[in-house]
């Protein structure tokens, strides 16, 4: 069965500080991946997928980049962070049809 | 396009008294459901899924949901609540598209008495 791997659990970072969150998969090959953010008290808002190496589609038009450079790799990164950008970010996976298998999840509180 | 509705964004229950979560779903085509569970701080749990075959799922921990597409809903049962149950719940879906993309619904959270 697949696996989704994140970390750091935790983090806090001022504003204006770059930021890389590192997902990995296991169990499975060529998975379609995606990044989610979920801030306090609401849903999950998706940020990008990707369905292979190098392919990043973005949902949402922000301070965030993705990027896809191994098949069980997806990393979200930011030059520069905003407060807005403090949530519970998510890592998802799937290499079939239906339902998407989550990561523990990283909470990131820019101060 | 596709669309979810959680109608209670809070429920509270008694343990060992049974618990309904509802969910409306809008979809352009043969739809996927699931459930899923977020304890807090935790990432999401899958509960449950219908993917066309039999209409009442049967999921893990004594949850199961029916999926009636004649009222487009798809709610999440269980007989008896246990004090674990507490957590949010997410339904959601997906029209099976290339992209496996899933629509959220914007959560239920589920508070147990004792």
């Amino acid at each position: 069965s697949q696996t989704i791997h994140q970390w750091p659990a935790t983090l806090v970072q001022p504003v204006g500080s770059p930021l890389s969150l590192e997902c990995t998969v296991e169990g499975t090959s060529n998975p379609n991946l995606y990044w989610y953010r979920q801030a306090a008290g609401r849903g999950l808002q998706l940020l990008f997928y990707s369905v292979g190496i190098g392919q990043i589609s973005s949902e949402v038009p922000q301070n965030l980049s993705a990027s896809r450079p191994q098949d069980r790799q997806f990393i979200l990164s930011s030059k520069k962070l905003l407060l807005s950008d403090s949530g519970f970010y998510l890592c998802a996976g799937t290499s079939g049809p239906y339902e998407q298998y989550f990561g523990p999840g990283t909470r990131l509180t820019v101060t | 396009a596709q669309s979810v509705t959680q109608l209670d964004s809070h429920v509270s229950v008694s343990e060992g008294t049974p618990v309904l979560l509802r969910c409306n779903y809008s979809s352009s085509y043969s739809p996927s459901l699931f459930w899923y569970v977020q304890h807090p701080n935790k990432g999401l749990q899958l509960l449950l899924k219908y993917t066309s075959a039999a209409t009442l799922v049967k999921g893990i921990n004594g949850f199961e949901a029916e999926f009636k597409k004649s009222e487009t809903s798809f709610h999440l049962t269980k007989p008896s609540a246990h004090m674990s149950d507490a957590a949010e719940y997410f339904c959601v879906v997906t029209d099976n598209n290339a992209g496996n993309m899933l629509t959220f619904g914007g959560g239920t959270r589920l508070m147990v008495k004792p």
